[in-house]
């Protein structure tokens, strides 16, 4: 069984980096897509972008210039780095595979991780 | 980007009642159109994808159907596991993107 685990500090400065890193267990990290989406208090989920086994990523315009996902195949993990937050980015973050078998629906998350940002 | 628009934002229903959640989008996703439910402090699971195409183990009763832009979420005989928040998503261009959610109360 496909299982998803974030993990990352609770809590980040504003202008500072939100780092969080999943990892995945019980399957293969080949051919899929592997994605970030969060949800803010009340709100709908946003996705944050992907990146592939392979390295290939592609990000949200709306997050601009701010994110990097990046992959570790040998540990089965990879990581969101999002840059000068503010407390708008205050959200649940959920990592999740997505498969073209599936048309790309989300079909694996992990438990998601609340990242508050305040001073 | 897409936009997604779902209708209505929340309802009431009973236990044995048909449902029907409504997803448009802003521009064609041919059939590339995936629900979800999620439950109060959970990650979403996927129900549906590609339209109607049940994932396994998602009992019978739920079913999707559309194509282009809007498309259609239909829960038989309602039951009380299935008071949660419906989305739908767009996997078709990125950024792929998501209703606001539908919420199923129990009236």
């Amino acid at each position: 069984q496909v299982q998803l685990q974030e993990s990352g500090p609770g809590l980040v400065k504003p202008s500072q980096t939100l780092s969080l890193t999943c990892t995945v267990s019980g399957g293969s990290i080949s051919n899929y897509y592997w994605s970030w989406i969060r949800q803010p208090p009340g709100k709908r989920l946003e996705w944050i972008g992907y990146i592939y086994y392979t390295g290939d990523t592609n990000y949200n315009p709306s997050l601009k210039n701010r994110v990097t996902i990046s992959v570790d195949t040998s540990k089965t993990q990879f990581s969101l780095k999002l840059t000068s937050v503010t407390a708008a980015d205050t959200a649940v973050y959920y990592c999740a595979r997505a498969s073209g078998d599936s048309t790309l629906g989300f079909d694996y998350w992990g438990q998601g991780t609340l990242v508050t940002v305040s001073s | 980007d897409i936009q997604m628009t779902q209708s209505p934002s929340s309802l009431s229903a009973s236990v044995g009642d048909r449902v029907t959640i409504t997803c448009r989008a802003s521009q064609s996703v041919s059939r590339y159109l995936n629900w979800y439910q999620q439950k109060p402090g959970k990650a979403p699971k996927l129900l549906i994808y590609g339209t109607s195409s049940l994932l396994s183990g998602v009992p019978s009763r739920f079913s999707g159907s559309g194509s282009g832009t809007d498309f259609t979420l239909t829960i038989n005989s309602l039951q009380p596991e299935d008071f949660a928040t419906y989305y739908c998503q767009q996997s078709y261009n990125t950024p792929w993107t998501f209703g606001q959610g539908t919420t199923v109360e129990i009236k």
